[in-house]
Formats: structure tokens, C-alpha cells, sequence
């Protein structure tokens, strides 16, 4: 159980398009959702946290109006690389929280690879 | 600023032998900490969780110990296999609170033959 699935697993692109990011629970209902981004050889960086039907709660220095989340089911939240450049190459990764607190337990998916060309 | 670090950026260790992992944590108030193991090109796997009111926890073959007094949280694998190369993540977080786990910089662990 507590399954998370992300689709692509990997993408390029040109730069100036935009590219969506699907992450899903697949046998649980996910309350919150987070989306990470990861450089070679580092740490996972929280970029923002996504409830069902509210809007995302952003890091600090991570523009909104580029990285659109939308969290529109309990099993669906999507993440939109809006006028991707290449700096925006990266390993993203989402992970899904079926309980309300902050010390449940998060599920990761496996990650897609952005490029950006 | 509040942080969870890693001793090691890199371990390698002796297949059949056992493995210890440590990451130090700053913020004294976290009462929550996850281990997570990371493949290459994977998201990460949950390994194994221990909250502030316990010093130890065992699982099959993992066993996380914490010391709130000098805070800070090791992994113990035994017997390290070649599928346990990988990259290890220490994270905290503070129960009742609005933040969110705070992940460390990550041990890459080699088995060798």
C-alpha cells in the first residue's frame, strides 16, 4: 500500500514551453501533497505544500506564477514548470500525506526528470 | 537557521558487514524523525520513523537510535546487502507545528564485494 505515482518520468523540453507534472496516490486518499525539487548530489528542497481544493503554500524564493500547483482531488495534484529555462532542469518529486498532521508519515513518488533545453 | 546535517557525505562498507549512518539535528524542539533511503533516479523510500519519546527503534535489519541529549539520530543496517547502496536521508519535523520535514544532506553508502 500507499502507492505514489508520477507521470512523465522523464521530459524534455524547449525552453519557453511549460510542462505538467502529475503526481497520484493510488490507494489512498492524500490530504496534502508536497512537490520537491532535487539537484545532482543534493537534498531534497520542499517547494511547496498543496491541500485538496485550497491553494499551494510556497517556499520562500519559489515563484507561484512559475510553478503552478494544482491540487484539484484527493488522489491528484499536478505541478506546471510555466516558460520553462534551462536553470529549471531538474529531478522533481512529489510525495502524498494521507493523514492531517505533519508527522504522518509522507509517501514519495518516483521523481521526473525535467529537462530544459 | 535551523538545520539537520549529516556526519559523512560518504560511507562504504564490507557486504555481510554492518552499516551506521548518523546525522546530527539542531532544532531541539523536532520530536519526529524518518530515515529514508534513496536510489538513484528514485524518489525516496521510507525506511523507518522514531519519535522524540522513544531511544531506540528495530526493524527488519534497520534499527534508528536517537539521542535527544547531544541530538542526534543514527542508522544501523546489519548484514549490508549490495541492494542497501544508496543515498540516506535523515529528516525531522515538529509535531503540532506548521512546518514541514526538514531533510539532512545525504549519506551515499557504497557496498562493496
Amino acid at each position: 500500500g500507499a502507492v505514489v505515482s508520477q507521470h512523465p518520468s522523464r521530459v524534455i523540453c524547449k525552453s519557453g514551453t511549460s510542462v505538467k507534472i502529475e503526481c497520484r496516490s493510488l490507494d489512498f486518499q492524500a490530504t496534502t501533497m508536497f512537490w520537491y525539487r532535487q539537484f545532482p548530489k543534493k537534498s531534497l528542497m520542499l517547494m511547496a505544500t498543496s491541500n485538496e481544493g485550497s491553494k499551494a503554500t510556497y517556499e520562500q524564493g519559489v515563484e507561484k506564477d512559475k510553478f503552478l500547483i494544482n491540487h484539484a482531488s484527493l488522489t491528484l495534484s499536478t505541478l506546471t514548470v510555466t516558460s520553462a529555462h534551462p536553470e529549471d532542469s531538474s529531478f522533481y518529486i512529489c510525495s502524498a500525506r494521507s493523514g492531517t498532521t505533519n508527522t504522518d508519515t509522507q509517501y514519495f513518488g518516483p521523481g521526473t526528470r525535467l529537462t530544459v533545453l | 537557521g535551523e538545520s539537520v546535517g549529516l556526519h559523512l557525505p560518504t560511507l562504504s562498507v564490507q557486504e555481510g558487514d554492518n552499516s551506521i549512518i548518523n546525522c546530527a539535528y539542531s532544532n531541539s524542539a523536532s520530536d519526529y524523525f524518518i530515515w529514508y533511503k534513496q536510489e538513484s533516479g528514485k524518489g525516496p523510500q521510507f525506511i523507518i520513523d522514531i519519535r522524540s519519546n522513544m531511544d531506540k527503534r528495530q526493524g527488519q535489519r534497520v534499527t534508528v537510535l536517537l539521542n535527544k541529549t547531544v541530538k542526534h539520530l543514527s542508522l544501523q543496517i546489519a548484514a549490508t546487502q549490495p541492494g542497501d547502496s544508496a543515498v540516506y536521508f535523515c529528516a525531522e519535523n515538529m509535531s503540532g507545528s506548521a512546518r514541514q520535514l526538514t531533510f539532512g544532506s545525504g549519506t551515499q553508502l557504497t557496498v562493496l564485494p
